[in-house]
């Protein structure tokens, strides 16, 4: 079973923030937290992952909360291009990965 | 340009047919995988490749046979297959196999079993 839990479905307005969240309350202290997302026909595309401190890069921002037990990916200003499944994973040292259904991200021209 | 390239996009195939899947990373990378995803389903983790050794496999039935000559290329032989099998394959790379190494995903062959 998925370690990680999110919403089935989410929806934004284009041009404006989108904060997706994800429930790991399991999550051990070597387990990295991923985001990926994946538009229709295509393999899974690398947003952002984090350890402890939040992060931040061209595509996205990583919220982690002080107890790690949850998260938040925000993307700053939805396009259209950002309507995907976005998945939010554990992964640890050994790499051993479990996705789950992921969050169905709809922008609203 | 993803970096990780598959072939063939789409494979059609009978339950009697032998094929292979292929994966090629242009990213220097040392660790591999396969994923499997069907309809409506998560992604399942199948084979994990770490400097061509496997390291992972996921209780895949033998029908399915990774093949690692080698930390640019991946190989999926199949054979024998069963309808319940028709999914999405996808193959990825990762600078190696710790828990902060980000995956970098092919587009996939979507497989089919008549």
């Amino acid at each position: 079973d998925a370690k990680t839990t999110q919403p089935n479905s989410m929806e934004s307005n284009e041009e404006e923030p989108v904060h997706l969240p994800c429930n790991h309350s399991t999550i051990s202290g070597t387990d990295y937290i991923h985001w990926y997302r994946q538009l229709p026909s295509q393999g899974p595309e690398y947003v952002i992952h984090g350890l402890t401190s939040n992060v931040n890069n061209r595509m996205a921002s990583l919220a982690i909360a002080e107890d790690r037990k949850s998260s938040t990916l925000i993307l700053h200003r939805a396009t259209l291009r950002d309507a995907a499944v976005y998945y939010c994973i554990l992964k640890t040292s050994y790499d051993k990965v479990i996705f789950g259904p992921g969050t169905s991200l709809s922008v609203i021209p | 340009e993803t970096g990780v390239t598959q072939t063939p996009r789409h494979l059609v195939m009978g339950m009697t047919n032998k094929k292979s899947l292929k994966c090629e990373q242009h990213l220097g990378h040392n660790a591999m995988y396969w994923y499997k995803q069907s309809a409506k389903k998560p992604l399942e983790l199948m084979f994990v490749y770490s400097l061509e050794e496997r390291v992972e496999n996921n209780s895949v039935p033998s029908r399915f046979s990774p093949e690692c000559p080698n930390s640019s290329h991946l190989f999926l032989h199949l054979h024998t297959l069963q309808p319940e099998d028709s999914a999405l394959y996808l193959c990825a790379s990762s600078q190696d196999v710790g828990g902060g190494q980000p995956q970098h995903f092919g587009d996939g062959t979507r497989l089919s079993i008549l």
